[in-house]
C-alpha cells in the first residue's frame, strides 16, 4: 500500500468554480502534513502546510481529518493559473523523509 | 538568481555510461537531498545529506552514489546508467522555520538512458 495516495484528476473545472480533493496517507504516525504545487515540467513548492484546525490561505482552505487519515484542498474562485497537478506531502514524526502523493491534476478553463 | 541550481538541465546517455548531475544553492541550508520523479509515482527520496560529512541512503539509493563537496553542493553519480534510470532527478534544500521544515527544489535534471 502506498504511504500516501491522491486521485491523480484530472479534475477540469471552469474559471471562478470550486475544485475540492483529498489525499489518503496509511502511517497513523504522520505529524506533518504539507500542499506542493507543481506546474507541467517544473519543480514542486510549498503552497501550504496543513495545520490540525485547518487554515486558510486566500482562495485555498487545507483540512486535516486524523480520524480518517486524509487531507484535503479546496480551491475557491479558481483562476486559469491554478492549473497545475498539487501533490499531498507527509511527514512522519520527526524523521528526515517526506512521502510524496504521486499528485492531482486540476485544469481550470476559461 | 535560482537559490537551487542544478546542471544539466537534459542528458541523453547510453546503458553502461557513467554520469553526474550537480547540484548548487546559495540559500544556506544544511540540508540537501536527490529525488527522482516517475510519471504516476511521487517523488521518491535517492540520497540525502544534513551536512558536508553526512551521507544516508534514501530508499532507492541502488545504482547511485553521491558526493557533499561542501555545504553548497551535493551531486548525484550513475555510475553505470541503465534504461530503468531515465526520469526526472530533483534536488531540494531544506531549513526548518517555525518548526515547519519547507523544502526547496531546483528545476530538475531530465534524464534518458538510451
Amino acid at each position: 500500500r502506498k504511504e500516501v495516495e491522491q486521485d491523480p484528476g484530472p479534475f477540469n473545472v471552469p474559471e471562478g468554480a470550486t475544485v475540492a480533493f483529498n489525499c489518503t496517507y496509511s502511517n497513523s504516525a504522520s505529524q506533518s502534513f504539507f500542499w506542493y504545487r507543481q506546474d507541467c515540467r517544473k519543480e514542486p513548492k510549498l503552497l501550504m502546510s496543513v495545520y490540525s484546525s485547518g487554515n486558510e490561505d486566500g482562495r485555498f482552505t487545507a483540512q486535516l481529518n486524523r480520524a480518517s487519515q486524509y487531507i484535503s484542498l479546496l480551491i475557491r474562485d479558481s483562476k486559469l493559473s491554478d492549473s497545475a497537478t498539487y501533490l499531498c506531502v507527509v511527514k512522519i514524526g520527526n524523521d528526515y523523509k517526506l512521502s510524496f502523493g504521486a499528485g492531482t491534476t486540476v485544469t481550470v478553463r476559461a | 538568481d535560482a537559490d537551487v541550481t542544478q546542471t544539466p538541465r537534459n542528458r541523453i546517455t547510453k546503458t553502461g555510461k557513467r554520469i553526474m548531475l550537480e547540484c548548487s544553492q546559495t540559500k544556506g541550508h544544511d540540508r540537501m537531498y536527490w529525488y527522482r520523479q516517475d510519471p504516476g509515482l511521487g517523488l521518491r527520496l535517492i540520497y540525502y545529506s544534513f551536512d558536508v560529512k553526512d551521507i544516508n541512503k534514501g530508499e532507492i539509493s541502488d545504482g547511485y552514489s553521491v558526493s557533499r563537496q561542501a555545504q553548497a553542493k551535493f551531486s548525484l553519480s550513475l555510475e553505470s546508467a541503465i534504461p530503468n534510470q531515465t526520469a526526472l532527478y530533483f534536488c531540494a534544500t531544506s531549513d526548518l522555520t517555525g518548526g515547519q521544515e519547507t523544502q526547496y527544489f531546483g528545476p530538475g535534471t531530465r534524464l534518458l538512458v538510451l
